[in-house]
C-alpha cells in the first residue's frame, strides 16, 4: 500500500467525452504527477503538480488539463476523448522538496484503466 | 528516438538462474537512474535507485555507465515471485521531481 488512492479504477467511454480522474496522494506529498500508461508500452509523463501549480508538462495536448487542491488531492481531466486515450492513468506522489530527494521515488497508485470506445 | 531503450523480452528463465536486463538512455544530461517493478495489472514501484559506482541489494545488482549511457539491472536466484515487468527510469538533470522517463519494459517469467 502506498497510500495513493486513484478514482474510479476502471471506467468505459466513447469518443468525444470528456472524463475526470480523481487522486489522492500520500500523507505529506505535496507534489502529485500524472502518467499514461499504454498497453505494452511505458508509463509516459502527462504533467506534475506542486502546491496546486502545473510546474512541468509532457508532451500531451491541451485537451489534457488538471487540479491540485489545498489538501493536495488532484484530477486529471481528459476532453474530446480519443481512441488513443485508450490507456492506465497513473497518479503518484513524492515527498516535498528538500526531503529526501535523493531517493527519488514516486508512489504511485493503482491506477484508473480508461477504455474509449 | 526514445528517451529510454529497453528490450521488451520476454525472458522465460528457470528458477535459480541468472538474468541479466540492459537499457541505453538518450540524454547525456540525465542525472538519476532507477529500476522499477510492475507486476500484471499493477502500478510501477521503485526496486532499487542505480548509482553511479554500481550497487547491490540483496539478490540485485545495478551497474550503470554514463560513458556508454547504458543501465544494467542482474539478478541472481531468481525466484517464481520475480516474475513481472521491469522499467528501466530516468530522470534528467533539472527535471522537476515528478518527471521521470520509463523504458517499455522487460517482461520476466521464472518458471519451476
Amino acid at each position: 500500500e502506498t497510500g495513493v488512492t486513484q478514482s474510479p479504477t476502471h471506467l468505459i467511454k466513447t469518443r468525444g467525452q470528456q472524463v475526470t480522474l480523481r487522486c489522492s496522494s500520500q500523507s505529506g506529498h505535496n507534489t502529485v504527477s500524472w502518467y499514461q500508461q499504454a498497453l505494452g508500452q511505458g508509463p509516459q509523463f502527462i504533467f506534475q503538480y506542486y502546491r496546486e501549480d502545473e510546474n512541468g508538462r509532457g508532451n500531451f495536448p491541451p485537451r489534457f488539463s488538471g487540479l491540485q487542491f489545498p489538501n493536495y488531492s488532484s484530477e486529471l481531466n481528459v476532453n474530446a476523448l480519443e481512441l488513443d486515450d485508450s490507456a492506465l492513468y497513473l497518479c503518484a506522489s513524492s515527498l516535498p522538496l528538500g526531503g529526501r530527494v535523493g531517493t527519488g521515488e514516486l508512489f504511485f497508485g493503482e491506477g484508473s484503466r480508461l477504455t474509449v470506445l | 528516438r526514445k528517451e529510454v531503450e529497453q528490450d521488451p523480452g520476454p525472458f522465460n528463465v528457470p528458477e535459480g538462474a541468472t538474468v541479466a536486463f540492459n537499457c541505453t538512455y538518450s540524454n547525456s544530461a540525465s542525472q538519476s537512474f532507477f529500476w522499477y517493478r510492475q507486476d500484471c495489472r499493477k502500478e510501477p514501484k521503485l526496486l532499487m535507485s542505480v548509482y553511479s559506482s554500481g550497487n547491490e541489494d540483496g539478490r540485485f545488482t545495478a551497474q550503470l555507465n554514463r560513458a556508454s549511457q547504458y543501465i544494467s539491472l542482474l539478478f541472481r536466484d531468481s525466484k517464481l515471485s520475480d516474475s513481472a515487468t521491469y522499467l528501466c527510469v530516468v530522470r534528467d538533470r533539472g527535471s522537476t521531481l515528478g518527471r521521470l522517463y520509463f523504458g517499455r519494459g522487460t517482461q520476466l517469467t521464472v518458471w519451476p
